[in-house]
C-alpha cells in the first residue's frame, strides 16, 4: 500500500517562528501536494510539485514556501508563522498524470498535521 | 471543473446499503467523477472513480446516469467504520492538481 507520512500530527508554534512540515511518500510518485483544510472552506491547494526541484503555486501560496530536494520528500515551510495559518495541513502524492493506464489520477493523503500558531 | 451538489448529511443503518447521491449537471465530456471520503481527523481516502460506465471495486460501486448529470456511490454493507464525510468531485483525467473538495456528505452509520 502507498504510504504518505507526515512528520508531526500536532504542532504548537508561536507567531513569527519558522515552521517546517515534512512529508515522505514511499511509492515513487512524481506528484506531491500540500493542502490546508479549514472548516467551511474545504481543502485548498497551497503548492504542488511534479518533479524534484520543481514546484508550482496552488490557490493560496502566500506565506508559504516548499522544498523538494528528493523525489520522496516534500516540505512545507512557514517562514514566519502567523495566527491565520492555524490549520490542518495535508500532504498528498499521486502518479504522474500523463502516465500509463494504471495511473488512476487518485491522490494518496497523509494523516495530516494540525498546526496551532499562538 | 464542474460543480457538484451533495446532501449535507445522511444516516444509514449498519449492515444496510448506503446510497450517496451527487448532482453534477454541468459536467463536461472529458470530466470524470471521483469519490473520496474523510474519516474524522484523518486525511481523505480515494474510493472510486468513473467516466460513464458503472464501476465497482472492493470498497464501493459507482452508478453514473446515462446523461452523466448525476451519480450515486453505493456502500453495499455499511459498517460503523464507514462513518465519514464523502466527497464527490469531477475533474479532467489526470488533473489532480485541480482537485478541490467541497462540503461533502456526512454519512453516519448507526448501530
Amino acid at each position: 500500500d502507498v504510504k504518505v507520512t507526515q512528520s508531526s500530527r500536532y504542532l504548537v508554534k508561536r507567531t513569527g517562528e519558522k515552521v517546517f512540515l515534512e512529508c515522505v511518500q514511499d511509492m515513487d510518485h512524481e506528484n506531491m501536494f500540500w493542502y490546508r483544510q479549514d472548516p467551511g472552506l474545504g481543502l485548498r491547494l497551497i503548492y504542488f510539485s511534479y518533479d524534484v526541484k520543481m514546484k508550482e503555486k496552488g490557490d493560496i501560496p502566500e506565506g508559504y514556501s516548499v522544498s523538494r530536494e528528493k523525489k520522496e520528500r516534500f516540505s512545507l515551510i512557514l517562514e514566519s508563522a502567523s495566527t491565520n495559518q492555524t490549520s490542518m495541513y495535508l500532504c498528498a502524492s499521486s502518479l504522474w498524470a500523463g502516465g500509463p493506464v494504471e495511473d488512476t489520477g487518485e491522490l494518496f493523503f497523509g494523516e495530516g498535521s494540525r498546526l496551532t500558531v499562538l | 471543473d464542474a460543480k457538484t451538489t451533495q446532501p449535507p448529511s445522511m444516516d444509514c443503518a449498519e449492515g444496510r446499503a448506503a446510497n450517496l447521491p451527487c448532482n453534477h449537471s454541468t459536467i463536461s465530456g472529458n470530466e470524470y467523477v471521483y469519490w473520496y471520503r474523510q474519516i474524522h481527523s484523518q486525511g481523505p481516502q480515494y474510493i472510486i472513480h468513473g467516466l460513464k460506465n458503472n464501476e465497482t471495486n472492493e470498497m464501493a460501486s459507482l452508478i453514473i446516469t446515462e446523461d452523466r448529470k448525476s451519480s450515486t456511490l453505493i456502500l453495499p454493507h455499511a459498517t460503523l467504520r464507514d462513518t465519514a464525510v464523502y466527497y464527490c468531485i469531477v475533474l479532467i483525467w489526470g488533473s489532480a492538481r485541480q482537485l478541490t473538495f467541497g462540503s461533502g456528505t456526512q454519512l453516519t452509520v448507526l448501530p
